[in-house]
């Protein structure tokens, strides 16, 4: 067990939908991490949050937002989905910035567009 | 961007035999880490290694780092079908100190 949860395991919706990922850190991590991860892919770096603020995006969709609440839980946003956005999103969590850190993962949210 | 290339794509051995795995990346780095995902599963940590180390060992596995030739390799001796998994590697060399992902590879130990 890392530490990280992620909440809903598994969620399907349909097209055009919105849904909201959430993620709780390992207990004392102020980074949180957000990726997803398409069938037998690699994992594709969305967005990351230092202490609730921004600090680094990847391949983040403009259809995707997310944000780090002061408690350090974070949201991830998909809305309008998609075919294509059926994937597996991970979050992960580390201590201080992602080099120097190992991260710890949460056990992801399988999403279903349908 | 992708940053670490692993190499192969996949590997398939039998229990027992050694596993070796090649990670090459194409900026300067501080560090490359080593994870490993079981199917459908999330990522575990398994070793960070420094630009300014050449080795690392952690049980069965044992990474090297050439930063001359930008690429690294993990070894699992003795594998067993537990190491059954996608191993990834990851850098730091950019700038917002997000961490580059591989492709990963994919190991099948058979029985």
């Amino acid at each position: 067990d890392s530490g990280v949860t992620q909440t809903p395991k598994h969620l399907i919706t349909a097209t055009g939908q919105r849904v909201t990922l959430r993620c709780s850190p390992r207990s004392g991590d102020l980074s949180v991490y957000w990726y997803q991860q398409s069938l037998d892919q690699g994992l594709q770096f969305l967005i990351q949050y230092y202490n609730g603020e921004e600090r680094a995006k990847g391949n983040i969709l403009e259809r995707f937002s997310a944000q780090q609440f002061p408690d350090l839980h974070s949201e991830l946003n998909l809305s309008s989905l998609e075919l294509g956005d059926s994937a597996l999103y991970f979050c992960a969590s580390s201590e201080g910035l992602a080099g120097y850190n190992e991260q710890f993962f949460g056990p992801g949210t399988r999403l279903t567009v349908l | 961007s992708q940053q670490g290339e692993e190499d192969p794509q996949a590997l398939s051995i039998q229990e027992g035999e050694n596993a070796t795995m090649n990670c090459s990346y194409k900026t300067s780095i501080n560090n490359l880490q080593w994870y490993r995902q079981n199917s459908g599963r999330g990522l575990v940590h398994l070793i960070l290694i420094r630009s300014n180390e050449r080795e690392k060992h952690s049980g069965r596995l044992r990474v090297t780092l050439d930063t001359s030739k930008k690429s690294s390799s993990l070894l699992i001796t003795a594998s067993r079908a537990a190491d059954t998994a996608s191993y990834f590697c990851a850098t730091d060399a950019d700038s917002n100190y997000q961490l580059i992902w591989g492709a990963g590879t994919k190991l099948i130990i058979k029985p």
